[in-house]
């Protein structure tokens, strides 16, 4: 959910378990969703996207469900790790003709050994 | 694996003084962007650049910031002025080609003002 200044909503998990991380977004005209990673001191990195004309994507360990009904992402861990450990960003594309990820406040992932 | 360098690491600056950062972003993408992200808050989008000129700004661009890619490899962010409020880390990234796809991001310039 949302968070004010320097509070992050953060989700605690145990090494192995899924971690599902979700987030809404504002703009339902949005044609393109991205999730990001970042660890501690670095700049975002890419994990999955997917567009608009999907429900589901699947990379890699990870999932991504879009539900444009309400506006709601979430991403999926499977057998969360200690280096899975960082603040996850949704991202979302307003479209219009322009890419201009637009970010939303994260979610600090702790994974615990 | 091809990388965003971003340079310098961590400036520390006078309030009042320009402050250049510089990029160089990945030698075949066509499309730059700077973000900045202030302290444990939300990556905030700045400007897109492509084709030699600004593509999108947003409204914290004003009229103390210009973005310039003056060689073909680098590309920075000028700060003409500035203030306490502009401390922040200051993100490049980089796309391909056009439409959507991977933006790959630096790793940052920590901007701090006294």
């Amino acid at each position: 959910g949302e968070s004010v200044g320097l509070h992050l909503p953060t989700l605690s998990v145990q090494e192995g378990d899924n971690s599902i991380i979700n987030c809404a977004y504002s703009n339902s005209a949005s044609d393109y969703f991205i999730w990001y990673k970042q660890e501690s001191g670095k700049g975002p990195q890419f994990i999955i996207d997917i567009r608009s004309n999907m429900d589901k994507r699947q990379g890699q360990r990870v999932t991504v469900l879009l539900n444009k009904t309400v506006k709601h992402l979430s991403l999926q861990i499977a057998a969360t790790q200690p280096g899975d450990s960082a603040v996850y960003f949704c991202a979302e594309n307003p479209g219009g003709g322009s890419y201009i990820p637009t970010f939303g406040r994260g979610t600090s992932l702790i994974v615990h050994p | 694996e091809p990388e965003v360098t971003q340079t310098p690491s961590h400036q520390v600056t006078q309030m009042g003084q320009e402050v250049i950062l510089r990029c160089v972003p990945i030698s075949n993408h066509l499309y730059f962007y700077w973000y900045r992200q202030i302290l444990g808050q939300k990556v905030e989008f700045l400007v897109s650049f492509y084709n030699n000129e600004i593509s999108e700004k947003s409204e914290i661009f004003d009229d103390q910031f210009s973005v310039e890619r003056p060689d073909g490899s680098n590309f920075t962010l000028k700060i003409r002025s500035t203030k306490l409020e502009d401390s922040a880390m200051y993100f490049c990234a980089s796309l391909v080609g056009g439409g959507t796809g991977e933006l790959f991001f630096g790793e940052g310039s920590r901007l701090t003002v006294l």
